[in-house]
């Protein structure tokens, strides 16, 4: 069975500074998908970036970008310039593509978050 | 543009009872997905709703159950409800098939209390 594991239930980082929140997965797929999603305090969820397992390349999108590293099987998100906005709970989620279903999409699977707080 | 919208917001209920919440995904996609969402827990998939037929299912009892309808829309229904039901329920809403690793677009979701 996949599973997602996030070791840092907690963060802290002061404003304009640079964290990175570490995320480890297992599976035995090769194609799969790993995205990190942000849920701010009774807000909904939106993705912050994704990334494809073929792809050697870390997807970057503004002051996000990922390392990911495939044989480790680790999925770590590097916030820059760290905004008050970026206060937030913090999921890393694992996808599959299921090949038996029509091809409909795998479901996610979530680890159990890292609540990030920004200090001004 | 309409994101995933759900209803109710709030609900409370007492154990035994029955419950439908509600979403209606955003528009042009056509594949629906509920997650339960625990405090202080990532969510969890319950399962997933494609072509008006449940296409995939997770580690959740049949008291739960879903449907979808020819508009995509889509309902979660939860039987006997017990203590541990009590969750922020989430709809995704993404574009299937050759949706693979597309985005989920999440609802704001329904709080569930059971008392």
């Amino acid at each position: 069975a996949q599973t997602v594991t996030q070791s840092q239930p907690e963060m802290s980082v002061q404003e304009a500074e640079t964290v990175t929140l570490s995320c480890t997965y297992d599976t035995s797929e090769n194609n799969y998908y790993l995205f990190w999603y942000k849920q701010p305090p009774s807000r909904q969820m939106i993705l912050v970036i994704r990334q494809e397992a073929y792809k050697q390349q870390n997807a970057t999108e503004n002051r996000f970008s990922v390392n990911f590293q495939k044989a480790a099987k680790s999925f770590s998100l590097k916030i820059s310039d760290s905004q008050l906005g970026d206060t937030a709970m913090y999921f890393c989620a694992f996808m599959t593509f299921l090949m038996n279903y029509g091809g409909s999409q795998g479901n996610l699977i979530f680890g159990k978050g890292t609540k990030l707080s920004v200090k001004p | 543009d309409a994101g995933v919208t759900q209803s109710p917001t709030h609900l409370i209920k007492t154990r035994g009872q029955q419950v439908t919440l509600r979403c209606s995904p955003k528009s042009g996609h056509d594949t629906v997905s509920w997650y339960q969402q625990a405090l202080g827990q990532g969510p969890q998939f319950i399962f997933q709703y494609y072509e008006e037929e449940e296409r995939q299912r997770g580690n959740f009892p049949d008291r739960f159950s879903g449907h979808q309808f020819p508009n995509y829309s889509s309902e979660l229904n939860v039987n006997a409800l017990l203590l541990g039901d009590s969750a922020l329920y989430l709809c995704a809403s993404s574009l299937s098939p050759s949706g693979i690793g597309r985005e989920q677009y999440f609802g704001p979701g329904t709080r569930l209390t059971v008392t």
